[in-house]
């Protein structure tokens, strides 16, 4: 099915510990976002990535790297890991930055660290 | 600034029923859209409707409908003839430019 793909799904991470969250799509989108939803605080976006090869700083970045590879995939890094980095991440996707345009999201990844 | 708010952390509903669940929104802009997602225990965001600034009709997707209020910055979902699959939490959520923002989020649970 079409749409946008995470993994992993969950990850319990030590603290100062790194790893890599990625993302694929295959809409052919030109945009992607990385965000991070807590309780009481609706999603936040992390880092964006306009179109293949930009990237570009959102809400929450720090703490955070951003990779676009390709087109289809958008990774997120955690160099290393804070327990208030412990958070349910989200990407999505879009066809472009206009505002007419809706995301499509992933599952989404539960991180927790200890 | 935009800031997006959800007064209501949650709400119920009972089943068959019509409940409406409450956003409002603070913007400098003229420009805009407006949106409903749906996150289910699953966690998968699903957009529900979206509503552009500058249409004065209401947007409708079946049984979910917006009340849009361009100058009170008001913008409600109202969700009829509830069914046990519309629990979940919805967000709502504003877009101008390249940002897009969003609530806090309403639990809304239905009684069967």
């Amino acid at each position: 099915n079409a749409g946008v793909t995470q993994t992993p799904k969950f990850q319990v991470l030590k603290t100062g510990q790194s790893m890599t969250l990625q993302c694929a799509q295959d809409m052919n989108h030109n945009s992607m976002y990385w965000y991070r939803q807590d309780p009481g605080m609706g999603l936040r976006l992390i880092y964006y990535s306009a179109s293949e090869g930009t990237t570009d700083k959102g809400e929450v970045p720090n703490g955070y790297n951003v990779s676009r590879l390709n087109k289809r995939e958008f990774s997120l890094r955690l160099e290393s890991a804070a327990p208030s980095q412990t958070s349910v991440y989200f990407c999505a996707s879009s066809e472009g930055l206009s505002p007419n345009y809706g995301y499509t999201f992933g599952s989404g990844t539960r991180l927790t660290v200890v | 600034a935009q800031t997006v708010t959800q007064s209501q952390p949650e709400m119920s509903v009972q089943e068959a029923e019509t409940v409406t669940l409450s956003c409002t929104y603070d913007t400098s802009e003229s420009d805009y859209y407006l949106f409903w997602y749906k996150q289910p225990p699953s966690r998968q965001m699903i957009l529900v409707i979206r509503q552009e600034a500058y249409k004065q009709q209401n947007a409708t997707e079946n049984r979910f409908s917006v009340n849009f209020q361009k100058a009170a910055k008001s913008f409600s979902l109202k969700i009829s003839d509830s069914q046990l699959g519309d629990a979940a939490m919805y967000f709502c959520a504003y877009k101008a430019g390249n940002q897009f923002y969003f609530g806090t989020g309403t639990s809304l649970t239905v009684i069967p």
